[in-house]
């Protein structure tokens, strides 16, 4: 069964620091794209960052980009998200999603078929 | 950046009703198109890909439709268990980006 796990999340200070993971189970993590999206309370899906299967294209959504790192370790089968420099908009629950890859005769489609249950972060004084 | 807009934001059906959500993108982005369903404290879960595909398991009310920019996802027959908000998603090219959503409540 796969199963994406997220932690790391908790209350954190403007201006501050954190790392959150996400531990995947249940499927080749090494053969996945991953990516990161978070949910403010009561508002929608905002995607933050994508990662292929070996690190070597990473893209950033512009509100995070120079703040977050995303980073993989494929021998501990973990997604890692490192946080810095830390806003009350960034308040929101953070999920990992898997990259699901379709191919056909027109070509390449993609969606994030795994998502895990989430860890809120809190920026707040 | 590919904007994405949905309409309505709300819609209130009763159970039997034929639901329609729109969702519009910025600019063409093919069938790079994706349908999330989410429910309250829950992760969304993907219906639809490549604008049309249904997602393995995803009962056959759930259809979507369109190319380009506009895009339609359909429910034939509401259910009590698709009362839900959802979430277009373009992958045509980075930053990814969701709809607002379309929270579909109950009549």
């Amino acid at each position: 069964e796969v199963q994406l796990v997220e932690s790391g999340g908790g209350l954190v200070q403007p201006g501050g620091s954190l790392t959150l993971s996400c531990a995947a189970s249940g499927f080749t993590f090494s053969s996945y794209e991953m990516n990161w999206v978070r949910q403010a309370p009561g508002k929608g899906l905002e995607w933050i960052s994508f990662i292929t299967t070996t690190g070597d294209t990473i893209s950033y959504a512009d509100s995070v980009k120079g703040r977050f790192t995303i980073s993989r370790d494929n021998a501990k089968n973990s997604l890692y998200l490192q946080m810095n420099s830390l806003r009350a908009e960034d308040t929101a629950v953070y999920y990992c999603a898997r990259d699901r890859t379709h191919y056909d005769s027109s070509g390449y489609y993609y969606d994030f078929d795994y998502w895990g249950q989430g860890t809120l972060v809190t920026v707040s004084s | 950046d590919i904007q994405m807009t949905q309409s309505p934001s709300t819609l209130s059906a009763s159970v039997g009703d034929r639901v329609t959500i729109s969702c519009r993108a910025s600019q063409g982005i093919r069938a790079w198109l994706a349908w999330y369903q989410q429910k309250p404290g829950k992760p969304p879960k993907v219906l639809i890909y490549k604008a049309s595909t249904l997602e393995s398991g995803v009962p056959s009310r759930f259809s979507g439709s369109g190319s380009g920019t506009e895009f339609t996802l359909t429910i034939s027959s509401l259910q009590p268990d698709d009362f839900a908000t959802y979430y277009c998603h373009q992958y045509s090219g980075f930053p990814f980006t969701f709809g607002p959503g379309t929270k579909v409540d109950i009549k």
